[in-house]
C-alpha cells in the first residue's frame, strides 16, 4: 500500500531554513495525485502549508508563501518542502500527505498521511 | 480564507451514547454544478496522523463504521458517532476543500464520560 514517512532536522535555529523531505512507497508519484505539507502546532489544530503535483504545479496557503517552497523529485520517489527564516511559532509537527483524488483538482482531503515529524525551531 | 468552526470545543460521552460535532463554515462549500459538499471529517488519536473517516460531507471512506455519519450540507455539517466506543476517543476535525485555501476545524475532542 501508499506510505509516507517524513524526514527532517528535529530541530532548526531561529532565522534558518528549515528542510523537509517525504518519502513516497508503493506508488509513483510521476502517475498522479497531488501530493501536500500540513502542520500542526503541539496541542493546536491543522494547518495546510502547500502542495504540489507531479508536473511541479505548486498551491501554496497565502499565510505562508512568501517563505514556503515545495518541489518533487519523481526520480527519487519523495516531494520536500523548505520554510525560510524560520521562529519558533513554526514549531510543530509536519504531515506530509496525498490528496485524495476526490475533486480531481488539488483543492481536495487527504487519504493519506506521513507520521508526521516534530520540528522545534529554537536556538 | 474560509473559517471552519466546530463545537463544542470537547465533549464527553458515556459509552454506547450518541455524540455529535458540528462544523460551521464561514462561506458555502457546495458546489452547485455536481451538488456536492466540498467537506470531510477526520479522526486524530494521541501520537497518530489524521484518518479521513467521511469525504464529500456524508461519503465513509472504506473501512470506517458505520456507526460514523456525516450530514449538512452548504455551511453546516455534522459528524454523528452512534454508541460511542472506547475507541472513538480521539480529536475530530473537519476540512472545506471547497476554496483555493484548504481550511481546518479547530478540533472537538470527544471523550469517556
Amino acid at each position: 500500500q501508499v506510505q509516507l514517512q517524513e524526514s527532517g532536522p528535529g530541530l532548526v535555529k531561529p532565522s534558518e531554513t528549515l528542510s523537509l523531505t517525504c518519502a513516497v512507497s508503493g506508488y509513483s508519484i510521476s502517475s498522479g495525485y497531488y501530493w501536500g505539507w500540513i502542520r500542526q502546532p503541539p496541542g493546536k489544530g491543522l494547518e495546510w502549508i502547500g502542495s504540489i503535483y507531479h508536473s511541479g504545479s505548486t498551491f501554496y496557503n497565502p499565510s505562508l508563501r512568501s517563505r514556503v517552497t515545495i518541489s518533487v523529485d519523481t526520480s527519487n520517489y519523495q516531494f520536500s518542502l523548505k520554510l525560510t527564516s524560520v521562529t519558533a511559532a513554526d514549531t510543530a509537527v509536519y504531515y506530509c500527505a496525498r490528496h485524495s483524488g476526490l475533486s480531481g483538482g488539488w483543492n481536495d482531503a487527504f487519504n493519506i498521511w506521513g507520521q508526521g515529524t516534530m520540528i522545534t525551531v529554537s536556538s | 480564507d474560509i473559517v471552519m468552526t466546530q463545537s463544542p470545543d470537547s465533549l464527553a460521552v458515556s459509552l454506547g451514547e450518541r455524540a455529535t460535532i458540528n462544523c460551521k463554515s464561514s462561506q458555502n462549500v457546495l458546489y452547485s454544478s455536481n451538488n456536492k459538499n466540498y467537506l470531510a471529517w477526520y479522526q486524530q488519536k494521541p501520537g497518530q496522523p489524521p484518518k479521513m473517516l467521511i469525504y464529500w460531507a456524508s461519503t465513509r471512506q472504506s473501512g470506517v463504521p458505520d456507526r460514523f455519519s456525516g450530514s449538512g450540507s452548504g455551511t453546516d455539517f455534522t459528524l454523528t458517532i452512534t454508541s460511542l466506543q472506547a475507541d472513538d476517543v480521539a480529536v475530530y476535525y473537519c476540512q472545506q476543500y471547497y476554496y483555493n485555501v484548504l481550511t481546518f476545524g479547530q478540533g472537538t475532542k470527544v471523550e469517556i464520560k
